[in-house]
């Protein structure tokens, strides 16, 4: 089964820093865009991100630019999203996904994402 | 500043169909042909049900279905169920502006 596996729940406190992350299987990480999706408690889904592991081509939303770093070790079929200061309004559950494709040749970005994973919360506070 | 706008909720009785519409407020975000629907249940992820405006992917029912006229696309439910229930949240992403949004999400209630 395709699956997209991440880390577990994490407890910060303002100002740490934090690295999750996402462990693929059983499809070709390295020719599918992957992504980070934020949900804040409560609230809708936000688009944080996308990278292409086999060039690290690496796209970002707006409003998560400079806030996150996104990266992927396509040897080991990991994707990865970080910060370096936690701040409590980061608090939420976060999502790996596949990009969804046509075709295998398909690389058309469209925000259409076929795979999740389970979502990996995390909660800041003092 | 672009978004997407949706109903915070729509209802409908079983069988009935429904229609969950998806509006843009940019003039400036290209031809909006690249638009998504997800469905997400309660403590669940949320699973892709509509791609590129109409199409479905594999496995997702034929009750479910895509359109788009101008700046607003919708989500049609046909034959509502129980399970449909859900949040449902449409997307865009916008090559030009390398802009992607999702819509604030809407509450479908099956009465």
């Amino acid at each position: 089964e395709v699956q997209l596996v991440q880390s577990g729940a994490e407890v910060k406190k303002p100002g740490e820093s934090l690295k999750i992350s996402c462990k693929a299987s059983r499809f070709a990480f390295n020719n599918y865009w992957i992504g980070w999706v934020r949900q804040m408690p409560g609230k809708g889904l936000e688009w944080m991100g996308i990278i292409y592991p086999d060039d690290s081509d690496t796209r970002y939303s707006p409003s998560f630019q400079g806030q996150v770093t996104i990266s992927a070790d396509k040897s080991l079929s990991f994707a990865y999203l970080q910060w370096s200061s936690l701040q409590a309004s980061d608090t939420a559950i976060y999502y790996c996904v596949r990009h969804f494709k046509t075709t295998m040749y398909d690389s058309t970005i469209r925000l259409a994402f076929d795979v999740w994973g389970q979502g990996t919360t995390v909660t800041v506070s003092s | 500043q672009s978004a997407l706008t949706q109903p915070a909720s729509v209802s409908g009785s079983p069988g009935q169909s429904i229609t969950i519409s998806c509006t843009r407020s940019s003039s400036d975000i290209g031809d909006y042909k690249y638009v998504s629907w997800y469905q997400q249940h309660p403590g669940k992820a949320p699973k892709l049900m509509i791609y590129d405006v109409s199409n479905r992917p594999s496995g997702v029912s034929d009750r479910f279905s895509g359109s788009k006229s101008g700046n607003t696309a919708s989500l049609t439910i046909s034959g509502l169920k129980a399970e449909d229930e859900a949040d449902y949240y449409c997307s865009s992403y916008t090559t030009s502006s390398t802009l992607g949004l999702f819509g604030g999400g809407t509450k479908v209630t099956v009465l």
